[in-house]
Order: C-alpha cells, then sequence, then structure tokens
C-alpha cells in the first residue's frame, strides 16, 4: 500500500512562513490535495490538485509537488492557523483514498 | 448549498454491526455524477477513509476494511449508508460523509457532514 509520512508537528511563529512536508514514493506524479482540521470541526479542503486553492481559502496557502515530497506553504501564519493538517492522494494502484498521518501545526 | 448529515446510534457492541446514514440535501445523489464517501477519524488520531459510493451503486473500499464494509445508497431518500460487521473496540471513531467536488473517485472531499461519534462498547 502506498504510505504518506508527515512530520507529526511543526511549529512557527505568528508572521512567519510555515511548510509543511508529505513525502510518499514518486509523489510527484500524482495529485496532491491537503485539509485543514481544527478541534472539534470537520476537515476543510485548503489545496487540490497540488496547487489549486478552493473558494474562500487566503491566498497566504499554497502547495507545491515534485519528486518525493509535497509541500504546504502557509505564508504570514496567524494564530488561526492553528490545526491539524493533512495530506491525501488516490492510490491508482488500489482504487484507494490514503491519508497522511498528520502534522499539528503550532503557533508558537 | 450542499448540506450532509449523518445519522445513527452513537453506541455500538462489540462483534456487532455499526449502521450510519448520510443524508443530503442541497443536491440530489441521483441526478449528480459524484462518488459520496465516508471518512473516520479515532480520538486523537488520524483521519481514515472507509469508501466511496456512486448513485448507480458502485463502490470503492478501503482495502484493509473491504471484508466488513458495504457502502450503499438510497436515491428515494437522498441518503447513503455504512454498514460496518464485527466491530471492535478499535472502530471506535468520529464518522463523516462527504462529497467531492470533482466527478472522479479520485477527487478530493470538499464537502464534509459535521461527524457522529460511535462508540464500540465490550
Amino acid at each position: 500500500s502506498y504510505v504518506l509520512t508527515q512530520p507529526a508537528s511543526v511549529s512557527v511563529a505568528p508572521g512567519q512562513t510555515a511548510r509543511i512536508t508529505c513525502e510518499g514514493d514518486n509523489i510527484g506524479g500524482i495529485s496532491v490535495h491537503w485539509f485543514q482540521q481544527k478541534p472539534g470541526q470537520a476537515p476543510v479542503l485548503v489545496i487540490s490538485h497540488d496547487t489549486d486553492r478552493p473558494s474562500g481559502i487566503p491566498e497566504r496557502f499554497s502547495g507545491s509537488n515534485s519528486g518525493n515530497t509535497a509541500t504546504l506553504t502557509i505564508s504570514r501564519v496567524a494564530a488561526g492557523d492553528e490545526a491539524d493538517y493533512y495530506c491525501q492522494v488516490w492510490e491508482n494502484s488500489r482504487d484507494a483514498v490514503v491519508f497522511g498521518g498528520g502534522t499539528k501545526l503550532t503557533v508558537l | 448549498q450542499l448540506q450532509l448529515q449523518e445519522s445513527g446510534p452513537g453506541l455500538v457492541k462489540a462483534s456487532e454491526t455499526l449502521s450510519l446514514t448520510c443524508s443530503v440535501s442541497g443536491d440530489f445523489i441521483s441526478t449528480t455524477s459524484y462518488f459520496w464517501g465516508w471518512i473516520r477519524q479515532p480520538p486523537g488520531k488520524g483521519l481514515e477513509w472507509i469508501g466511496s459510493v456512486y448513485f448507480t451503486g458502485n463502490t470503492f473500499y478501503n482495502p484493509s476494511l473491504k471484508s466488513r464494509v458495504t457502502i450503499s445508497v438510497d436515491t428515494s431518500k437522498n441518503q447513503f449508508s455504512l454498514r460496518l460487521n464485527s466491530v471492535t473496540a478499535a472502530d471506535t471513531a468520529v464518522y463523516y460523509c462527504a462529497r467531492p467536488e470533482g466527478l472522479l473517485p479520485s477527487s478530493p472531499f470538499h464537502h464534509w457532514g459535521q461527524g457522529t461519534l460511535v462508540t464500540v462498547s465490550s
């Protein structure tokens, strides 16, 4: 099965840039999606198909994907960005949705 | 505006069957070409996809759960359902129903229900 590896936690000071990685074998060859989840809430899609921002998602959120690493970048981080972030792909070989283990973003 | 609402028992006994329903409003399962999905999240843990269903009944399941899962649609009620057999404590989780914006099973889930906690008791 396809495995997505995320760091358990990332910490960043307000106003700085947070980068959350998602590693997978040749992940650059498939589409990666990113979700934000705040405590007690359902996940929210913040980046789709590597780089697309759904309506209503601030431009501060961006994505990239190349080689074995996809990255979610959050610029000018604010306290309201503190949340868990999950990457997700579609595993063609098994027709299955795969989520990464999640990264807790802490705003210092 | 699309809304999804999960419903079902919040407590299920071990070895029995977990059954949940997702009621859809603001869209019609029978007339739109989307895959409708179930995702779960054990307390304090990450997201796990359970499976997805098309309005025709065509399904995709998580291989690790496939032997115990059935997802079905009821277009007359504009609902889709999840059944998970032979549950154990490891199946205790918040269960979400969701729908993507795209028409492929690989499309990311854009719309989510609020989730419902199901606890498996011994």
